[in-house]
């Protein structure tokens, strides 16, 4: 069984820019869940993405948005990035939206 | 508004000494509650979730919906134990998880 990966690892932006960060599900599950985690603080719910449709949404702007694909697997897309958007992000696969979630290793995002 | 609250951001205890950390919610409905842990350098794993009521490593929680508490606890803390501990609850009408802040445990010898 895979767990869930997620790419890149890290990567340095500068303000203004757009960020592309990438999720692949656990084996058998069809839903993805993305969190921001601030240094210091606990994880905070963006979206969560339900065969394809996006389920739910946390007080995030429009410029977080996401995709799921076929395979399930998941795009975070981050549009003219800020400095306080540098955190940890965290992709969260499970069979179905309230089932147990099984976290990625997170892709560190600096903004500079 | 829904809120997880974990009033320590750090425990330290010694080996062999007896664990609880502390986790309150406010939730209008009827929550399901869950211990996640992070080991140093490894990913964000499940620790416990109430509604199983399984005791995993030693660790058990109970939810007291009187108090809104679903402390973490363990008879005797081992070293391998020194970890960052959040506590979450989950919507029932949505699939998100709203964490706690954290608290890091320190075990020392």
């Amino acid at each position: 069984e895979t767990g869930v990966t997620q790419s890149p690892t890290h990567l340095i932006k500068t303000r203004g820019q757009q960020v592309t960060l990438r999720c692949s599900s656990q084996s058998g599950h069809n839903t993805v869940s993305w969190y921001q985690q601030a240094l210091g603080q606990g994880p905070q719910f963006i979206f969560q993405y339900y065969r394809e449709e996006e389920n739910g949404r946390g007080n995030f702007p429009p410029r977080f948005s996401g995709l799921q694909f076929p395979n399930y697997s998941s795009e975070l897309n981050v549009n003219a990035l800020e400095l306080d958007d540098s955190a940890l992000y965290l992709c969260a696969s499970s069979f179905l939206s309230l089932e147990t979630q099984y976290f990625g290793p997170g892709t560190r995002l600096l903004v500079l | 508004a829904q809120r997880v609250t974990q009033p320590e951001k750090l425990l330290s205890v010694f080996k062999g000494a007896p664990v609880e950390l502390k986790c309150n919610y406010s939730y209008s409905g009827s929550p399901e509650l869950f211990w996640y842990v992070q080991y140093s350098r490894q990913r964000l794993q499940l620790l416990l979730r109430h509604i199983s009521r399984e005791s995993i490593k030693g660790f058990t929680a109970d939810l007291n919906k009187g108090e809104t508490s679903f402390h973490l606890k363990k008879p005797f803390a081992q070293e391998e134990d020194s970890a960052m501990y959040y506590c979450a609850l989950s919507q029932r009408s949505q699939g998100n998880l709203i964490f706690g802040k954290g608290t890091k445990l320190s075990v020392k010898p």
